[in-house]
């Protein structure tokens, strides 16, 4: 089975600018959800989304959005852009919910806001 | 602070050495996870041990849970230098109906 996939790899934007990530998950897979890893605040939770219902957020701005797919891909948006955004977004799909099941990580967008 | 906690931030070990890392965690939980990230990449799943559950074993690692003490331990017997990486406790809160990361602790094994 494929792992979960995250485009782009890097991403360089400048402040004030939007951007999207893409998430496709394992197949089979419904829950997706995403996180913002910085060296100082850690492993943040951002959101989660089953069945293209968002069922959890965490204490993020109303810029961070994301939405889920009838595929199960996921799609996050930041508006407004940043220099605190700069970090790496990764997105995991797990085959239940997030936190009862393991979860399947990408390897990231790098996010650089300039 | 965050739900769980790991210590100690960073471990140095030779290579063949165990190498033990704790997670604390403060309110109730449902299950508690164990994580490893290699540099820069995404991050891999190791153990998920419930509440119910004492110990877990998978290969090389060794899971604890005392949830009178609201702590877990990870141990990697006989390390490789491919264990080099990040290590994060996750915890699934009984409140929160999500998966919160503790702060990592960095192990460097030396060849």
């Amino acid at each position: 089975k494929a792992g979960v996939t995250q485009t782009p790899r890097y991403l360089i934007k400048t402040r004030g600018q939007q951007v999207t990530l893409s998430c496709s998950p394992i197949s089979g897979h419904r829950s997706v959800s995403w996180y913002q890893q910085t060296p100082g605040q850690g492993l943040q939770f951002l959101f989660e989304y089953f069945s293209e219902t968002q069922r959890n957020k965490g204490n993020f701005p109303g810029r961070f959005s994301g939405r889920q797919f009838s595929n199960s891909r996921s799609e996050m948006n930041v508006s407004t852009l940043e220099l605190g955004d700069s970090a790496l977004y990764l997105c995991a799909s797990s085959l239940g919910a997030m936190s009862r099941s393991p979860l399947h990580f990408g390897n990231g967008t790098r996010l650089t806001v300039t | 602070s965050q739900q769980g906690e790991e210590d100690p931030q960073a471990l140095s070990i030779q290579e063949g050495e165990n190498a033990t890392m704790n997670c604390s965690y403060k309110t109730s939980i449902n299950n508690l996870q164990w994580y490893r990230q290699n540099s820069g990449r995404g991050l891999v799943h190791l153990i998920l041990i419930r509440s119910n559950e004492r110990e877990k074993h998978s290969g090389r690692l060794r899971v604890t849970l005392d949830t009178s003490k609201k702590s877990s331990s990870l141990l990697i017997t006989a390390s490789r230098a491919a264990d080099t990486a990040s290590y994060f406790c996750a915890t699934d809160t009984v409140a929160g109906n999500k998966l919160t990361f503790g702060g990592g602790t960095r192990v460097l094994v030396k060849p």
